[in-house]
């Protein structure tokens, strides 16, 4: 089975510009979730989706959105971009509905940098 | 108030030494769930282990072991005979039970664990 794929791998914007990531699940998977990572703050949850509906969002401001499609792939969208989204960005999907118990497996991430 | 405390931030271990990480929680819930994930150079979170807030019993995957104790909120992670393979940053995670089965997931900063031939 074909793990999570995320494309781009890699991304170099400049402020003020926006991006779309995307993010295929593992086949049969229709929970997707999306994190920041950066050295300073960790893993931050941005938002997770099941069946097309978001499900949870985290504390971020509303220039990132997302979005989940019928074949449950996803895409985060980050407009007006700053420096300090420059980070790497992961997808996890789960074989569940995004339960608390349930494992999530994640993609290589796609790193973007904002000059 | 960091919920998850991974206060190992890097660790150096030289080939065939036994290492642990340690994760200690917060929580007011008697319904959790712990994670540990491995995060190699790739970038790529790697699930390890998963464990609910009642099993206390401790598990053994190979060279991988994990202790969880609730008296003392811990739930760390031990290799045995580590290898470069080992190399890595490594994550425990918290994840509480919220309305619908949802879960709000903590994430301790993770311990970079370098092992050296």
């Amino acid at each position: 089975k074909a793990g999570v794929t995320q494309t781009p791998r890699y991304l170099i914007k400049t402020r003020g510009q926006q991006v779309t990531l995307s993010c295929s699940p593992i086949s049969g998977h229709r929970s997707v979730s999306w994190y920041q990572q950066t050295p300073g703050q960790g893993l931050q949850f941005l938002f997770e989706y099941f069946s097309e509906t978001q499900r949870n969002k985290g504390n971020f401001p509303g220039r990132f959105s997302g979005r989940q499609f019928s074949n449950s792939r996803s895409e985060m969208n980050v407009s007006t971009l700053e420096l300090g989204d420059s980070a790497l960005y992961l997808c996890a999907s789960s074989s569940g509905q995004g339960s608390y118990y349930d494992e999530q497996f994640f993609g290589p991430g796609t790193r973007l940098t904002v000059l | 108030a960091q919920k998850v405390t991974q206060a190992q931030t890097e660790i150096s271990v030289v080939e065939k030494e036994d290492v642990t990480l340690d994760c200690v929680y917060e929580t007011r819930d008697t319904t959790y769930y712990l994670f540990w994930y491995k995060q190699p150079p790739s970038g790529e979170l790697v699930f390890l282990i998963r464990r609910n807030s009642f099993d206390e019993q401790n598990e053994i995957s190979g060279r991988y072991s994990w202790n969880f104790q609730k008296s003392t909120s811990s739930f760390n992670f031990t290799i045995t005979a580590s290898q470069v393979v080992d190399s890595a940053v490594y994550f425990c995670a918290l994840s509480e039970r919220r309305a619908g089965n949802n879960r709000k997931l903590i994430w301790g900063l993770g311990t970079s664990l370098a092992v050296n031939p």
